[in-house]
């Protein structure tokens, strides 16, 4: 199992610019989320899913599209890049019926907007 | 604002040494994470405990959940190097299908 797995690595976008984080994990989890982490700072929920065709909104999710259209993909879509969105994006999953409810996270994309 | 405080921000501590980190909130949650996060990676899960007043321990890492649910501290006792990182503390809300994390604590063990 590769796990969770997200692309690119690193980008770099200038303001107004639009692009799609990928995610994809291989474990059949109904549960996928995606996390914004500010330097120093703890992770903030932007959109979550609870089964593919089903996405809602978390904490921060102003500036963000999501789409579930399958179980294994997850992605998150910026559609007018901003510097505050300049953050590590990490997109992770967990079961449903799992009794420590362990979310897996990817390796994280590094964004910059300029 | 942060639903959930986690104190202290930064440690810095000779390794042997025992530490304390708190994970505060006004809100109840249906359960408390830790998680220990790497440079370059991300977070992996140390334990989730679920009911008030709750105490699990993981060889040097002791972790309790507060009687009311709305708060959680991690010991480390006898500190090594290899316990460096960022640890943060999540609650989970709305069924579970929502995690909310804490600021993070970074804890540096030195040698």
């Amino acid at each position: 199992n590769a796990g969770v797995t997200q692309t690119p690595k690193f980008r770099i976008l200038k303001i107004g610019q639009s692009m799609t984080l990928q995610c994809t994990q291989d474990m059949n989890h109904n549960y996928m989320y995606w996390y914004r982490q500010d330097p120093g700072m703890g992770l903030k929920l932007i959109y979550y899913s609870v089964g593919a065709g089903i996405t809602d909104k978390g904490e921060v999710p102003n500036g963000y599209n999501v789409s579930r259209s399958t179980t294994e993909d997850f992605p998150l879509r910026l559609e007018l890049a901003a510097p505050s969105q300049t953050s590590v994006y990490f997109c992770a999953s967990r079961a449903r019926l799992e009794v420590h409810n362990e979310q897996f996270f990817g390796p994280g994309t590094r964004l910059t907007v300029l | 604002t942060q639903l959930l405080e986690q104190s202290p921000q930064f440690l810095s501590i000779q390794e042997g040494e025992n530490l304390t980190v708190y994970c505060n909130s006004s809100s109840v949650f249906s359960s408390l994470q830790w998680y220990r996060q790497e440079p370059g990676e991300g977070p992996v899960l140390l334990v989730t405990v679920v009911t008030g007043g709750e105490v699990k321990k993981l060889k040097r890492l002791t972790f309790q959940f507060g009687d009311a649910r709305k708060d959680s501290s991690l010991h480390i006792t006898a500190a090594q190097p290899g316990d460096t990182g960022l640890y943060l503390c999540a609650g989970a809300m709305d069924n579970f299908n929502k995690f909310y994390f804490g600021s993070g604590t970074k804890l540096n063990v030195k040698p």
